[in-house]
């Protein structure tokens, strides 16, 4: 059964800094990995999506990595702002499946 | 906008009452699902569909029912309402080439008393 973890659970950081978010999964045979943020009360809004074949995938001051055969993402922020405060969820999506597996979740606060 | 809908944004129900939660999507995406978010067990799968007219069950599918007539519409049914599914419900989609990743809705808060 794919299990997934993220590490810290929460983290809080004085603006400007860069900092990583990890994510581990426990079966490699993933189709894709999602990165999503969640601000409290509201949905999921995706942030990168890495291909199983795929390394890394940016999006402005966002970096994901994943290294499947360690079962292993991180998400890298660059020079944080105090709307980055919010949860980071990882997700993977099953080979095989129609679905994803969820962390529980990093709840990120960055302080002014 | 395109994107996911979900209809109502909250929701109070009594203990036995029944009610549908519903999802559209304009995206003409083949899989759609329904997940609930509780604090301390994260998101978990409830149904999901890969077309109209199939559906399946996912982790947590007990006291909900799903049906699939058309590509855009997913909702999902509490037949008899419990205090135990109290709870945040999101609705996803995607394309059945997995190549774009999922798309939420904003959520269904959920009270059941």
């Amino acid at each position: 059964k794919q299990e997934v973890t993220q590490i810290p659970a929460a983290l809080s950081v004085p603006e400007g800094e860069n900092l990583v978010l990890n994510c581990s999964f426990t079966d490699s045979a993933i189709y894709n990995l999602q990165w999503f943020r969640q601000d409290p009360g509201k949905g999921l809004t995706s942030l990168l999506l890495i291909q199983s074949s795929q390394r890394e995938q940016t999006s402005g001051r966002l970096n994901a990595s994943l290294d499947k055969s360690s079962g292993r993402s991180t998400l890298y922020i660059a020079a944080s702002q105090p709307g980055d405060s919010a949860t980071y969820l990882c997700a993977v999506e099953v080979q095989g499946a129609q679905k994803l597996v969820f962390g529980q979740g990093t709840r990120l606060t960055i302080n002014p | 906008n395109a994107g996911v809908t979900q209809t109502p944004k909250f929701q109070v129900l009594k203990t036995g009452q029944s009610m549908t939660l519903q999802c559209a999507q304009d995206m003409n995406h083949e899989y759609m699902s329904w997940y609930r978010q509780d604090p301390g067990m994260g998101l978990r799968l409830i149904h999901y569909s890969v077309g109209a007219g199939i559906t399946d069950q996912g982790e947590v599918p007990n006291g909900y029912n799903v049906s699939r007539s058309t590509t855009e519409d997913f909702p999902l049914r509490l037949l008899s309402a419990a205090p135990s599914q109290t709870s945040v419900y999101f609705c996803a989609s995607s394309y059945s080439d997995q190549l774009y990743g999922y798309t939420f809705g904003s959520g269904t808060r959920l009270t059941v008393v």
